[in-house]
């Protein structure tokens, strides 16, 4: 695809029902990340994939967060029992390959509001 | 953990001005990238300066880069109403395998028509 792209672009969960938000990268890229970004901040690290290997979760929340890739492709983020401090904007962006001297693409996000 | 810290924390200029941003980090460095996020969006990348790096230009952007100092700056020349945006500097720690990104609050930059 042209770019990386998520799905969906807006949720509205009540509190304790589960989530699951789903990114595309783009074709080939070999890295991917997970952010979530919270109102009037910057985004921060959640998780990150090399192809189908989740090489660090240290930034995962709790254990209500969990993430996979398995085929190194699409990925999906899944949230159970939300919470309200779970609403944010999560952000998912790829990179062609791992190794830090690399940009990253990033998807347009997914708002997520747990009322 | 290795977070950029971008200043100032809001810039408001006219077109046609030129507008810096600067960020300072705590350590050894692999590189540095810049991003914008326009509001509501996805963030795009602007830059990546590595650490051997002192200096480096695309289009309008120039961005400098300090290791004694831990710091950078991204100069936006001839500012357009477009640039409308959060700038985010992004430290990549020295002996990182991959490139988290961990962000600072940004830098929110209004350019008035």
């Amino acid at each position: 695809g042209a770019g990386v792209s998520q799905s969906p672009r807006y949720k509205v969960a009540k509190r304790g029902q589960d989530v699951a938000l789903r990114c595309d990268p783009i074709s080939g890229h070999v890295s991917l990340f997970w952010y979530q970004q919270a109102l009037g901040q910057g985004p921060e690290f959640l998780t990150y994939f090399q192809n189908e290997a989740q090489l660090d979760k240290s930034g995962l929340p709790s254990d209500r967060f969990f993430a996979e890739r398995p085929e190194g492709s699409v990925s999906t983020l899944k949230i159970q029992r939300t919470q309200q401090e779970d609403s944010a904007v999560y952000l998912c962006a790829s990179s062609w390959q791992p190794g830090a001297g690399y940009e990253q693409y990033f998807g347009p996000g997914t708002r997520l509001t747990v009322t | 953990s290795q977070q950029g810290e971008e200043d100032p924390q809001a810039l408001s200029i006219q077109e046609g001005e030129n507008a810096t941003m600067n960020c300072s980090y705590k350590t050894s460095i692999n590189n540095l990238q810049w991003y914008r996020q326009n509001s509501g969006r996805g963030l795009v990348h602007l830059i990546l300066i590595r650490s051997n790096e002192r200096e480096k230009h695309s289009g309008r952007l120039r961005v400098t880069l300090d290791t004694s100092k831990k710091s950078s700056s991204l100069l936006i020349t001839a500012s357009r109403a477009a640039d409308t945006a959060s700038y985010f500097c992004a430290p990549i720690a020295g002996g990182t395998s991959y490139g988290k990104l961990t962000f600072g609050q940004g830098t929110i930059l209004t350019v008035h028509p």
